[in-house]
């Protein structure tokens, strides 16, 4: 079973720094990552997807990295803003599957 | 363009109590997901249909969760009757159900679920 691990659990920063969260996973067999953002009381909203043979996606300020070899995934948020504060999902899905298995997400406060 | 609609966005019961959230997707997405979110945790899904047929409802109580999406467009998700425990988010998603390639996901606010 996919195992989803995000880490920390929580971060806050004063605004204008960058942010740099972490997403792992047990089994490298992926068909591709997306990270979502959710906000208190809402749905999530896809931030980027990467596929399984893409390395990097890029959206504004925000920067996302996948590792498949060592199970990780890295996402870059530069210079942040209040707005930024939100929590952050990792998901992978399997080779060729639906299915999106979830890590616990980072909740991010960002200070004005 | 509309996205998921769900209802009610919070619902207070009494255990052993019945409830049912209803959700409809983004007109055209065929595909339609459940998922519960429990606090401090990410969604896990509980069911998924493709237009009106359940092509995976492995994660679902049946001993007390069903859900039904008789017309392929909007569902239900009912619980009878509810426990304590089933206090959480419970969130719908759609996507258009592309076979083959990457099949995003659309969620909705999610109805907040508190049984006392």
């Amino acid at each position: 079973k996919q195992e989803v691990t995000q880490i920390p659990a929580a971060l806050s920063v004063p605004e204008g720094e960058n942010l740099v969260l972490n997403c792992s996973f047990t089994d490298s067999a992926i068909y591709n990552l997306q990270w979502f953002r959710q906000d208190p009381g809402k749905g999530l909203t896809s931030l980027l997807l990467i596929q399984s043979s893409q390395r990097e996606q890029t959206s504004g300020r925000l920067n996302a990295s996948l590792d498949k070899s060592s199970g990780r995934s890295t996402l870059y948020i530069a210079a942040s803003q209040p707005g930024d504060s939100a929590t952050y999902l990792c998901a992978v899905s399997p080779t060729n599957d639906y299915k999106l298995s979830f890590g616990a997400g980072t909740t991010v406060t960002v200070r004005a | 363009e509309a996205g998921v609609v769900q209802s009610p966005r919070y619902k207070i019961i009494e255990k052993k109590q019945p409830v049912a959230f209803w959700c409809n997707p983004i007109s055209g997405h065929n595909t339609l997901y459940w998922y519960l979110q429990n606090l401090g945790q990410g969604p896990e899904l509980l069911i998924r249909y493709e237009n009106e047929e359940a092509v995976d409802d492995s994660q679902l109580p049946k001993d007390r969760f069903s859900a039904e999406r008789l017309k392929g467009v909007d569902s239900t998700l009912k619980i009878q009757p509810a426990e304590l425990g089933d206090s959480a988010v419970y969130l719908c998603a759609s996507s258009l159900g592309l076979a083959g390639e990457v099949d995003t996901q659309y969620f909705g606010p999610g109805t907040r679920l508190t049984v006392l």
